[in-house]
């Protein structure tokens, strides 16, 4: 079965730049998440949606940063515009129901510069 | 202060030896409980979900006390293949909350 994919895998964009982070859940979960690590911080969870419905954006930093989850199958978040600050890894994972175990994807090393 | 709290560490610790690591978690409402396992420049994957009469799965077993708010999770016999940041999980109604982690590393 595929896991959750996430793209790209790698970014380095120079600040000012807008960000767009892609995630495609695995079939089936109704709960998607965004996080967020760094070596400072951890694992931060930044929003999380229920049913493609947005339950919890309080961990998301500011305005720059957004998330949309169109249907099912596919979620993004934006950062718009970057900062080097928002260099960090940014994981997506899902799981059938918010209280289940949750699945990683690879993560997006995201760089600005 | 942190709703999920673990020890840094790191640990280090010779192959074969027993280890131990606590998580303190300050939501008394918390239902579920996780241990996940991250290894450098990866992401985080389950490790065993902590049941409230403890369960065990191999060299590993976790534990919940309810009372003093804190899972732990033991490894025995520890391998090189251990070696890893390990992250406890508390979960509340729709708030999935990770500690920082702890790192062991298991020396030859």
């Amino acid at each position: 079965d595929a896991g959750v994919i996430q793209s790209p895998r790698h970014e380095v964009t120079e600040m000012g730049q807008e960000v767009t982070l892609r995630c495609k859940p695995i079939s089936g979960h109704n709960s998607l998440f965004w996080y967020r690590q760094t070596m400072m911080r951890g694992l931060e969870l930044l929003i999380y949606f229920n049913n493609n419905v947005p339950i919890d954006d309080s961990g998301m930093p500011e305005d720059r940063f957004s998330a949309k989850m169109p249907n099912a199958s596919f979620s993004t978040l934006k950062i718009q515009p970057s900062e080097p600050r928002d260099s960090a890894v940014y994981f997506c994972a899902s799981s059938r129901e918010s209280n289940q175990p949750q699945h990683f994807g690879d993560g997006t090393r995201l760089s600005i510069l | 202060r942190k709703e999920v709290e673990q020890d840094p560490g790191p640990f280090n610790v010779p192959e074969g030896a027993t280890v131990a690591f606590n998580c303190t978690y300050s939501n008394s409402a918390s239902q579920s409980f996780f241990w996940y396992r991250q290894d450098c420049r990866k992401e985080p994957k389950l490790l065993m979900s902590v049941y409230s009469s403890g369960n065990e799965d191999g060299r590993f077993t976790a534990q919940l006390n309810r009372a003093s708010q804190y899972i732990s999770l033991l490894i025995r016999d520890s391998k090189l293949s251990d070696s890893a940041t390990y992250l406890c999980v508390a979960y509340n109604n729709n708030d999935m909350r990770f500690g920082a982690g702890t790192r062991l590393t298991v020396k030859p």
